[in-house]
C-alpha cells in the first residue's frame, strides 16, 4: 500500500536560517504529492502540490521538488521566520481521492 | 476552495459519556471525511460520510463507537461514543474539493479532546 515517511521533529531554527524537511514514499504507479501546514490550533492548509515527476511546488518561499528516482518529496525554503513555526506533513494521493500522510514534523523557529 | 467550520475546538470530557462534534461546510460536497490526529502520529481517516448513505468506516472503527450523520450536503457529526482517555485526540473533518488536476483537501481547524 502507499505510505509516506518524513523526518521526526521537532526541527528547531534560528530565523533567517535553512530549511529541509525530508520525506520519502512508496506508492503504485505515479501519486501526487503534497506539503500540509498545520498552524498552532489550526486545521491542515495546503501548502505545496506537485503532480508528476520533476515537478517543483511552491508557495510562500516553501519548494519541494517530486524526485521519480528517489521517491522523495523534501520541502525547502531558504530564510525561515518565526511565523513559519507550525507543523508540516508530507502525503500523497494514488489512485485514491483520500491522503495518505507522514506523521507530521514539528518546526520551531527561535527569534 | 472551501470554508469549514467545526465545533466544538475543544472540550474536556468525563469518561464515560459521549461528544458530538459538528462540521458545516460553506459549500455541497458529495463527501465529507472524518480523522483523528493522535499526538506525534499521521491522521488517520476513521470514516468517509455521504449524504443519504450510511458512512463507510476504515479498518478499526466501528460506527457504535463513532456514529457519524451527513442529513445535508453541507453539515456532518461525528459523535465520540463511551469515550475513555485512548479517544483524546485531535478530531479533524475534511473536504476533497475538485480542481484542474484532481482534488484538493479542505480542513476544519480541529476539536482537541481530552477525557480524564
Amino acid at each position: 500500500g502507499n505510505s509516506v515517511t518524513q523526518m521526526e521533529g521537532p526541527v528547531t531554527l534560528s530565523e533567517e536560517a535553512f530549511l529541509t524537511i525530508n520525506c520519502t514514499y512508496t506508492a503504485t504507479g505515479y501519486p501526487s504529492l503534497f506539503w500540509y501546514v498545520q498552524y498552532p490550533g489550526e486545521g491542515l492548509q495546503l501548502l505545496l502540490k506537485a503532480t508528476k515527476a520533476d515537478d517543483k511546488g511552491s508557495n510562500k518561499g516553501f519548494e519541494a521538488t517530486y524526485r521519480k528516482e528517489t521517491t522523495s518529496f523534501h520541502l525547502e525554503k531558504g530564510s525561515v521566520q518565526v511565523s513559519d513555526s507550525a507543523v508540516y506533513f508530507c502525503a500523497l494521493k494514488g489512485g485514491s481521492y483520500i491522503p495518505t500522510f507522514g506523521r507530521g514534523t514539528s518546526l520551531i523557529v527561535h527569534p | 476552495s472551501a470554508v469549514i467550520s467545526q465545533k466544538p475546538s475543544r472540550d474536556i470530557c468525563q469518561r464515560g459519556t459521549s461528544l458530538t462534534i459538528q462540521c458545516q461546510v460553506d459549500s455541497q460536497v458529495t463527501m465529507m471525511f472524518w480523522y483523528r490526529q493522535q499526538p506525534g502520529q499521521s491522521l488517520t481517516l476513521i470514516a468517509t460520510a455521504n449524504q443519504g448513505s450510511e458512512a463507510t468506516y476504515e479498518s478499526g472503527f466501528v460506527i457504535d463507537k463513532f456514529p457519524i450523520s451527513r442529513p445535508n450536503l453541507t453539515f456532518s457529526t461525528l459523535t465520540v461514543s463511551n469515550m475513555s482517555p485512548e479517544d483524546s485526540s485531535i478530531y479533524l473533518c475534511s473536504v476533497e474539493i475538485p480542481r484542474t488536476e484532481g482534488t484538493e483537501a479542505f480542513f476544519g481547524q480541529g476539536t482537541r479532546l481530552t477525557v480524564v
